[in-house]
């Protein structure tokens, strides 16, 4: 079966300090892969998204990026955190609309930037 | 480009009264629709989707979804609401390349 880890479950990092939030998939192959973040009070923003290796789209302009070094793992970096990144992240991955669509989400990571 | 709206970011109901939480989406494919339930500091957790075929779906926990293709609409219903089903639930649309959008989210709210 499918499994989806995030990690770390909480962090707390200063202004100015850089930030990796890693993902990885098991039990499947070349998942499309997705970063979220919630901010308080509000939805779902789509943050990148990747089809495959090297892949990267970027949905909003910001201070964030993302890479996919290997086929299921996606990793959410900053160079430097502002206090707006503080957030809840989520990393999902699905397979398309051919396998059904839905996607499965991580536990997520709650980022506090003081 | 696809959408999802979702009407209310706010639904109060007593313990037993209808849950009906609104979703209209916008869609230039035949959409993939879904209904998601997030619960605090947790991932989301898939309620039920509709792809194609009957147009009322149902889900887990008693909850249900009827795809109304003529007024773009994907409600979320329950007959009888539980202290158990207080939290945020999200709409979602899947394009044709399969990335997922999502709505505002309505964070439900159930009395005793």
């Amino acid at each position: 079966s499918q499994t989806i880890h995030q990690w770390p479950a909480t962090l707390v990092q200063p202004v100015g300090s850089p930030l990796s939030l890693e993902c990885t998939v098991e039990g499947t192959s070349n998942p499309n892969l997705y970063w979220y973040r919630q901010a308080a009070g509000r939805g779902l923003q789509l943050l990148f998204y990747s089809v495959g290796i090297g892949q990267i789209s970027s949905e909003v302009p910001q201070n964030l990026s993302a890479s996919r070094p290997q086929d299921r793992q996606f990793i959410l970096s900053s160079k430097k955190l502002l206090l707006s990144d503080s957030g809840f992240y989520l990393c999902a991955w699905n397979t398309g609309r051919l396998a059904g669509g839905e996607a499965f989400f991580g536990q997520g990571t709650r980022l506090t930037v003081v | 480009a696809q959408s999802v709206t979702q009407l209310g970011s706010h639904v109060s109901v007593s313990e037993g009264a209808l849950v009906l939480l609104r979703c209209n989406y916008s869609s230039s494919v035949p959409p993939y629709l879904f209904w998601y339930v997030q619960y605090p500091n947790q991932g989301l957790q898939l309620l039920l989707k509709y792809t194609t075929g009957a147009t009322l779906v149902k889900g887990i926990n008693g909850f249900e979804a009827e795809f109304k293709k003529s007024e773009t609409s994907f409600h979320l219903t329950k007959p009888s609401a539980h202290m158990s089903d207080a939290a945020e639930y999200f709409c979602a649309v899947n394009n044709q390349g399969g990335k997922l959008i999502f709505g505002q989210g309505t964070e439900l709210s159930v009395k005793p």
